[in-house]
């Protein structure tokens, strides 16, 4: 089975700072992917971004950009320039993935960070 | 932009009762799912389903009944609501454009039983 440890339950950081949240994971299998998703305290789960195990280059997308390390099994999300509305949950998640036949379950989530940007 | 629409974002239910929970997504996708999420223990895979008409249990199904009985609609069902059963459900489809696999989320329902 699939795990995901996310180690800091909160922080607190400074407005335009750089964020880094941790996630690490443990799986057996070679082909998954990884994902980071925001909750703010309206509810709704709002991907970030996403990072295939086969991907060689870190992904990117705006502001956020994922630290992959695949010998460490981490996946830390890192936030550039902190405005006060990334304050909000961060989920860490990943998925196993079998491209020759769909998916094999639904994503398996790690408890979250909350992340609050102090102005 | 992909939409999952949830036909409540909150819910009011006397135990027993039956519950229907809806799902809606438009991108055409085959792979839809049911979560809950509770304070401590994060999201939990309760059903999903690969195409129409077919569904597997996830991590909780106990207490849940899921249909599918259209490609864009995946329901949910309480067969008889317990106050255990109190949390936020939230639906997801997933899409894939090249390598890169990306999981939709409706907004979420908030279920009280009492």
């Amino acid at each position: 089975a699939q795990k995901i440890t996310q180690t800091q339950p909160g922080m607190f950081v400074q407005e335009k700072e750089a964020v880094t949240l941790d996630c690490t994971y443990d799986t057996s299998d070679q082909s998954y992917g990884l994902f980071w998703y925001k909750q703010p305290s309206s509810g709704e789960m709002i991907f970030l971004i996403y990072q295939g195990s086969y991907d060689e280059q870190n992904a990117t997308e705006g502001r956020y950009s994922l630290n992959f390390q695949k010998a460490r099994k981490s996946a830390n999300l890192v936030i550039s320039a902190s405005q006060l509305g990334d304050s909000a949950m961060y989920f860490c998640a990943m998925r196993l993935l079998m491209y020759s036949g769909g998916g094999a379950d639904g994503l398996t989530f790690g408890k979250g960070t909350h992340l609050i940007i102090q102005p | 932009d992909v939409k999952v629409t949830q036909s409540s974002r909150y819910l009011v239910k006397r135990t027993g009762e039956k519950v229907f929970l809806e799902c809606v997504q438009d991108m055409d996708h085959e792979n839809m799912f049911w979560y809950r999420q509770d304070p401590g223990l994060g999201l939990r895979l309760i059903y999903f389903s690969y195409d129409v008409k077919m569904k597997e249990k996830g991590d909780i199904p106990e207490g849940y009944s899921v249909s599918r009985e259209k490609k864009e609609r995946f329901s949910l069902i309480l067969e008889s609501a317990s106050t255990n059963q109190t949390s936020m459900y939230l639906c997801a489809s997933i899409g894939t454009s090249g390598i890169q696999e990306t999981q939709y989320f409706g907004p979420g329902t908030r279920l009280l039983v009492l």
